[in-house]
């Protein structure tokens, strides 16, 4: 029962560079989210969706886009890094009552 | 605007001793309420969640939790701690069944040996 996957676990990348961190995952959930964690903050939403088809932003979207063309797949596209985004980041998949974590991905930009 | 306060950055406390992490939160609606435990370089998992009904909320590893509406309050409890319980705890709630978690800060327990 793999619940939440995500990949990769950890990732350096340079300033101005451009990624996706895949988000996956296998209880048929509508709503799944991405979050960055960083010391002293908490989660931070950055984009979440609703469905398939549907995305909408979060607290902390700028330099991140999603997409969500299956119920399944929920990747987040770093369009070009900046030291400001080197954090640790979260996909949830999401019941009413209950979130389901993947176990992150460490990024760093430099 | 809803918001989640946990009081404490971090707690050092014995092993064996009992602990208490605090959580407010504001909010004048209905309210799902949550505590999420992250172990070093592990992801997130519940602890216990309070929905309706009994304010007293038994969750994983011995913890537990009172709602206080009043005190718009939702503190952890442990009877007594053990050096696995070192970790990171996240209070958190939803509003209104919509999903979207509102978190707090965090708070580190550090079990002293």
């Amino acid at each position: 029962n793999a619940g939440v996957t995500q990949t990769p676990k950890f990732q350096v990348l340079k300033t101005g560079q451009s990624m996706t961190l895949q988000c996956a995952q296998d209880m048929n959930h509508e709503y799944m989210s991405w979050y960055r964690q960083d010391p002293g903050m908490g989660l931070r939403l950055i984009h979440y969706s609703v469905g398939a088809g549907i995305t909408d932003q979060g607290e902390v979207p700028n330099g991140y886009n999603v997409s969500r063309s299956t119920t399944e797949d929920f990747p987040l596209r770093l369009l070009s890094a900046a030291p400001s985004q080197t954090s640790v980041y979260f996909c949830a998949s999401s019941t009413e009552t209950e979130a389901f974590f993947g176990q992150g991905t460490r990024l760093t930009v430099v | 605007a809803q918001s989640v306060t946990q009081l404490d950055s971090q707690v050092p406390v014995f092993e064996e001793a009992p602990v208490e992490l605090r959580c407010n939160y504001s909010s004048s609606v209905s309210v799902y309420l949550f505590w999420y435990v992250q172990y070093p370089n592990q992801g997130l998992q519940l602890l216990l969640k309070y929905l309706s009904g009994s304010t007293l909320v038994k969750g994983i590893n011995g913890f537990e939790a009172e709602f206080n509406k009043s005190q718009t309050s939702f503190h952890l409890r442990k009877p007594s701690v053990h050096i696995s319980d070192t970790a990171e705890y996240f209070c958190a709630v939803i509003r209104d069944s919509n999903y979207q978690l509102i978190w707090g800060a965090g708070t580190k327990l550090i079990i002293k040996p």
